[in-house]
């Protein structure tokens, strides 16, 4: 239990759906991220949220929208997903960006486009 | 730009002591070393970092090298729930990014 939790763990679907990825910290930090990991290739960093505002997009494409609401939830919209955005998306958090905070990693969610 | 390097994969007996290489030759004086471990379906594990003194928790321990320019990481007694890939991470100011290599594969062996 590492106190980042993610829904779904799987998820199956078309290219014209529109799903979204819920993750949610009970640590009270209040910086949240997104990764894709891709089979066979390292953690792609996506989006980071300091205080509920984006601070990064790593050159994400707009078929990912990202929200945070609050510091304990962070979503990721997908519509008009490709194939080659079946990975594994990792949501993490840490007590502010500094480089001597951890980042505490969810699980994931397994995402399969057909 | 891979800024650590690590052995591939390594074996080690159950109950006897893992340590896990890292190099990290360019690694620049405000910048941490991480280590987090993924086993499968599951996300990264946090396990420890460090700057320049040795530390210590209830995982492992994180030894570095005087001149910072490479790490070990030791669990002191593997157990077969400690097969895993061992990611080391060098991180620096304001980077967001942890970027993770291709690790080094520990399989725990009875």
């Amino acid at each position: 239990e590492t106190g980042v939790t993610q829904t779904p763990r799987h998820l199956v679907m078309g290219m014209t759906n529109k799903k979204s990825l819920k993750c949610e910290q009970h640590l009270g930090h209040n910086a949240m991220y997104w990764y894709k990991q891709s089979a066979k290739k390292p953690l792609e960093l996506m989006f980071v949220y300091n205080f509920k505002e984006q601070t990064e997009n790593n050159s994400v494409p707009s078929r990912f929208s990202p929200e945070c609401p609050n510091s304990s939830h962070l979503f990721l919209h997908l519509h008009t997903l490709q194939p080659e955005d079946s990975a594994l998306y990792l949501c993490a958090s840490s007590q502010g960006g500094q480089n001597d905070q951890p980042q505490h990693f969810g699980d994931g969610t397994r995402l399969s486009i057909l | 730009d891979a800024k650590t390097t690590q052995p591939p994969s390594m074996d080690c007996a159950e109950g006897r002591a893992a340590n896990l290489l890292c190099n990290h030759s360019t690694i620049s004086g405000n910048e941490y070393v991480y280590w987090y471990r993924q086993i499968h379906s599951q996300g990264p594990q946090y396990i420890i970092h460090g700057l320049k003194n040795n530390e210590t928790n209830e995982m492992a321990s994180l030894i570095i090298t005087e001149d910072r320019k490479s790490s070990t990481l030791i669990l002191p007694h593997a157990t077969l729930r400690d097969t895993a890939v061992y990611y080391c991470i060098v991180r620096g100011d304001n980077n967001n990014d942890m970027r993770f290599g291709a690790g080094t594969r520990l399989t725990v062996k009875p």
